[in-house]
């Protein structure tokens, strides 16, 4: 089975631009979350997608945002980027399953602002 | 603010030594517990999940789960170079996110 994909695997933006990043999940997961990770603040979450529909929020200013789509892909976008916002964007995917909980992620998108 | 305590490390043992890595939590209603590896440059690899109070083995890998001290840790036996990483612990309550702690950075010395 294949794993977690994300696309693109770098990526260099200026300040003030947008930014949307890709994730395919696992085949039959079908809850998706996103997470920066960076030196200073390690793995912050920033959303779940379960079903097309958001199921959790972390503390992040609206310029982040993410849909899901019904093939359990799915999209965050960053608008208005910050110097502060390169960092490594993980998506993670989670079975159908409620009692495992198990997460897998993909390789990241390693996003860079100047 | 639920949190997720690690020492950050180094945590350095020689090769064939235990590693020992623990991680504290806020939450007392958490009820699942992950140990994730993630090697420099790249993305979290889970490691071991563990649900109940005790000790859950994995090969040379333990998790143990102390829920009224609000504690687990991961031992590695037979540490060997290659296990040289950050160890992540994540833990989360039904219906809510994954809380990550800042993860340890093992070095296992040859």
């Amino acid at each position: 089975k294949a794993g977690v994909t994300q696309t693109p695997r770098y990526l260099i933006k200026t300040r003030g631009q947008q930014v949307t990043l890709s994730c395919s999940p696992i085949s039959g997961h079908r809850s998706v979350s996103w997470y920066q990770q960076t030196p200073g603040q390690g793995l912050q979450f920033l959303f779940e997608y379960f079903s097309e529909t958001q199921r959790n929020k972390g503390n992040f200013p609206g310029r982040f945002s993410g849909r899901q789509f019904s093939n359990s892909r799915s999209e965050m976008n960053v608008s208005t980027l910050e110097l502060g916002d390169s960092a490594l964007y993980l998506c993670a995917s989670s079975p159908p399953s409620e009692g495992t909980d198990t997460q897998y992620f993909g390789p990241g998108t390693r996003l860079t602002v100047l | 603010q639920k949190e997720v305590e690690q020492n950050s490390g180094p945590l350095s043992v020689p090769e064939g030594a235990i590693a020992s890595l623990n991680c504290t939590y806020s939450d007392r209603g958490s009820q699942s517990f992950f140990w994730y590896r993630q090697y420099s440059g790249k993305s979290p690899e889970l490691i071991m999940s563990i649900y109940s109070n005790g000790d859950k083995e994995d090969g040379r890998f333990t998790a143990q789960l102390n829920k009224a001290s609000q504690y687990v840790s991961l031992l590695i036996r037979d540490s060997q170079p290659s296990d040289s990483a950050t160890y992540l612990c994540a833990v989360k309550n039904y219906g809510q996110n994954f809380v990550f702690g800042p993860g340890t950075r093992l070095s296992v010395l040859p």
